[in-house]
C-alpha cells in the first residue's frame, strides 16, 4: 500500500513564526503537491515537484516556499505565518497508472495561525 | 483554464435513498475524470475514475460515467448508507499536468 504521512495532525501557531510542514512518502514518486482545502474552495494547488530539487509554483504560492531535497520527502515553509493561513493542508504524491496518473493523499495537516 | 464545477452542498439523505453529485467539467483536451472520496479526520482517497469517453468507473457501488458530449461526469448510487457520509470531489487532469478539483460535497446520510 502506497502510505503518504505527514509531520503533524494538527498544529497551532502564532503570527510571523516559520512553519514546516513535512510529507513523506514510501513509494518512490517522483511528483509531489502541496494543496490547501477550504471550505467552498475545494482543493488549491500551492507547490509542486516533479523530481528532487525541482519546484514549480502552483496557483497560490504566495506567502510559502518548498524543498525538496531527497526524493521521499516535501517540506511546505511558511515563512512568516499570518491568520490568512489558516487552513487544512495536504500532501499528495503522483505515479503512473496505466495512461493516467493516480495522486495519493497524506492525511492532512489542520494548521491554526494565532 | 481547465475545471471543474460540482454541485454544491451539502447533501442530506436517509438511508438506502438513491445519490446523484452532478458534477461538470471544462478543458482545452482530453481529460481524465476522477471522483475522490474524504472520510472526517482523513485525506482523500481515490473513489473511482475514467480516462476517456464513455468509461464508466465503478467502485463500492458508487458509478460515474465519462459524458464528452456533455461535459460531466456525475456520481451516482443506487442505495446509500450511513458510512458513506463524506465529502466527494470531482477532479481532472488534461495531458497529465496538475490535477484540478471541485468544491465538494459533503454528503450525510441518516439512519
Amino acid at each position: 500500500d502506497v502510505k503518504v504521512t505527514q509531520s503533524s495532525r494538527y498544529l497551532v501557531k502564532r503570527t510571523g513564526e516559520k512553519v514546516f510542514l513535512e510529507c513523506v512518502q514510501d513509494m518512490d514518486h517522483e511528483n509531489m503537491f502541496w494543496y490547501r482545502q477550504d471550505p467552498g474552495l475545494g482543493l488549491r494547488l500551492i507547490y509542486f515537484s516533479y523530481d528532487v530539487k525541482m519546484k514549480e509554483k502552483g496557483d497560490i504560492p504566495e506567502g510559502y516556499s518548498v524543498s525538496r531535497e531527497k526524493k521521499e520527502r516535501f517540506s511546505l515553509i511558511l515563512e512568516s505565518a499570518s491568520t490568512n493561513q489558516t487552513s487544512m493542508y495536504l500532501c499528495a504524491s503522483r505515479v503512473r497508472e496505466g495512461s493516467s496518473y493516480e495522486q495519493y493523499f497524506g492525511p492532512g495537516t489542520r494548521l491554526t495561525v494565532t | 483554464g481547465d475545471s471543474v464545477t460540482q454541485m454544491e452542498g451539502p447533501v442530506t439523505l436517509s438511508e438506502e435513498a438513491c445519490l446523484t453529485i452532478n458534477c461538470t467539467y471544462t478543458a482545452t483536451g482530453y481529460p481524465s475524470l476522477f471522483w475522490y472520496v474524504q472520510y472526517p479526520g482523513e485525506g482523500l482517497q481515490l473513489l473511482l475514475k475514467a480516462t476517456k469517453a464513455d468509461d464508466k468507473g465503478s467502485n463500492k457501488g458508487f458509478e460515474a460515467t465519462y459524458r464528452k458530449e456533455t461535459t460531466s461526469f456525475h456520481l451516482e448510487k443506487g442505495s446509500v448508507q450511513v458510512s458513506d457520509s463524506a465529502v466527494y470531489f470531482c477532479a481532472l487532469t488534461v495531458n497529465n499536468n496538475d490535477m484540478r478539483f471541485g468544491a465538494g460535497t459533503r454528503l450525510t446520510v441518516k439512519p
